[in-house]
């Protein structure tokens, strides 16, 4: 079955340093993967997706990301963190066997400090 | 901020009661996707609208019923409510069945 797994549940990062969050998949196709962003007690916005091509995907606020197939894997990195990137961060796969359900980790808390 | 707007913001009701939660997609976008996030989870997968059908579905019991309207807005019906229910309950929307899809705000259900 598809999954996506977030080994970390909670990461401290001091502002200014550099981020990487990571997320690993199972899926048997080709993967259309997602990163979103949740602040408390809100939707979820969409940092950047990958769906073919170069692996290295650029996004919003200074995100980016890396589809490597051989393991699986598609992490979420930033080079300096700001305070307000303290967040929810949840990462996706699109599940085009039933319907177009997205699949969710359980996601990474990122806490900033000063 | 996307153009997907949620209704009510946040809802409480007891244990039996029925529930209806409301989504209006973004402009130009035909499908309607719902998730259930408990607290402290990953958003789960209910179901998802294509052009007023039923284009897919999670593992969620029959309680847990939808529609999609002509102009691909859309509700989530919750009927016999259980304590389990409470949860933020996101609508996503998207141009297609396999495209990105852009959350609304949520509504926040609390069951009592």
């Amino acid at each position: 079955a598809q999954s996506v797994t977030q080994p970390d549940i909670h990461i401290t990062v001091s502002e200014g340093a550099s981020l990487e969050l990571r997320c690993n998949y199972s899926y048997g196709a080709t993967p259309y993967l997602f990163w979103y962003v949740q602040s408390p007690g809100q939707g979820l916005q969409l940092l950047l997706k990958y769906f073919s091509g170069d692996t290295l995907v650029q996004g919003i606020k200074g995100f980016e990301a890396e589809f490597k197939r051989s393991q699986s894997s598609f992490n979420l990195r930033k080079p300096s963190v700001h305070w307000s990137d303290a967040a929810e961060y949840f990462c996706a796969v699109g599940d085009y066997q039933a319907g177009t359900a997205l699949i969710f980790g359980k996601g990474t808390t990122l806490s900033v400090s000063s | 901020e996307t153009g997907v707007t949620q209704s009510p913001t946040h809802l409480i009701k007891t244990r039996g009661q029925q529930v209806t939660l409301r989504c209006s997609s973004q402009s130009g976008h035909n499908t309607v996707s719902w998730y259930q996030q408990a607290l402290g989870q990953g958003p789960q997968f209910i179901f998802q609208y294509y052009r007023e059908e039923e284009n897919g579905r999670g593992n969620f019991p029959p309680r847990f019923s939808g529609l999609q309207f002509p102009n691909y807005s859309s509700e989530l019906n919750v009927n016999a409510l259980e304590l389990d229910d409470s949860a933020l309950y996101l609508c996503a929307s998207s141009r297609g069945g396999g495209e990105t899809q852009y959350f609304g705000p949520g509504t926040r259900l609390l069951v009592l």
